[in-house]
C-alpha cells in the first residue's frame, strides 16, 4: 500500500526566504507526482506535476524535483512572501492507473512579514 | 468555465439521515473522483469514476455510494449519516489522458450531529 509522508508538519519562516518542502513516498511505481495548495477552508490548487518520466517541473517562483528511485519529492519555494502561506499537499498516482491520487498529510507553511 | 463546481457548501446532518452532495464539472473530464479531508489530515478517496456508467471504490467507500449517469455529473450519496462521516469532501476531475492533472472542487462541509 503506497504510503506518502511530508516533512515538516509545519514550518514558519521570514519573508524573503527560500524555503524546501519534503514529500516522500514508499512505493516508487508511480505515474506521477502532483504538489497542491490549499488554503484554510477553501479547496485545492493544483501548483505543479511532475510525470515520472521528468526530473523536476517549474512555474515562477516554484521548482518541484521528482526522484523515483529514492521515493522523494521537493518542492522549492524562492523568496518566499505572506501570501504563500498555505498548507501543501503532496500527492502520488500508482502507474497502474494513473488516476487514484494518495495524499501526505501536509506542510503548514507561514511566511511572516 | 466554472472547472469542478460542488453544491451545497455547507451542511449539518442528523444522525441516520440522508443526503446527496452533488459536483458538476464542464471540462469533459473522462475520470471523477469524490475525497474526504478530516481536520489536519490529507485526503483519502471514496470513490471514483473512469467514464459514464463506470464507477469503483477507493480507500474509504463504506457508507457511500455514487453514480456516474452522464459525464458531467457524479453525486455522492450518503444514505445513514452517523458521526464519522463529519468531514469536507472534495470532488475532482481529470481528462483521463497524458497527464492526468487533477483538479479539484471547492468542497462540501459537512457535520453529523
Amino acid at each position: 500500500k503506497q504510503e506518502v509522508t511530508q516533512i515538516p508538519a509545519a514550518l514558519s519562516v521570514p519573508e524573503g526566504e527560500n524555503l524546501v518542502l519534503n514529500c516522500s513516498f514508499t512505493d516508487s511505481a508511480i505515474y506521477n507526482l502532483q504538489w497542491f495548495r490549499q488554503d484554510p477552508g477553501k479547496g485545492l490548487t493544483s501548483l505543479l506535476l511532475i510525470q515520472s518520466s521528468q526530473r523536476e517541473q517549474t512555474s515562477g517562483r516554484l521548482n518541484a524535483s521528482l526522484d523515483k528511485s529514492s521515493g522523494r519529492s521537493t518542492l522549492y519555494i524562492a523568496a518566499s512572501q505572506p501570501g504563500d502561506s498555505a498548507t501543501y499537499l503532496c500527492a502520488v498516482s500508482p502507474s497502474s492507473s494513473g488516476s487514484r491520487l494518495t495524499f501526505g498529510e501536509g506542510t503548514q507553511l507561514t511566511v511572516n512579514p | 468555465n466554472a472547472g469542478v463546481t460542488q453544491t451545497p457548501k455547507f451542511r449539518i446532518l442528523k444522525i441516520g439521515q440522508s443526503m446527496t452532495l452533488q459536483c458538476t464539472q464542464d471540462m469533459n473530464h473522462n475520470y471523477m473522483y469524490w475525497y474526504r479531508q478530516d481536520p489536519g489530515m490529507g485526503l483519502k478517496l471514496i470513490y471514483y469514476s473512469v467514464g459514464a456508467g463506470i464507477t469503483d471504490k477507493g480507500e474509504v467507500p463504506n457508507g457511500y455510494n455514487v453514480s456516474r449517469s452522464t459525464t458531467e455529473d457524479f453525486p455522492l450519496r450518503l444514505e445513514l449519516a452517523a458521526p464519522s462521516q463529519t468531514s469536507v469532501y472534495f470532488c475532482a476531475s481529470s481528462p483521463g489522458t497524458s497527464k492526468n492533472e487533477q483538479f479539484f472542487g471547492p468542497g462540501t462541509r459537512l457535520t453529523v450531529l
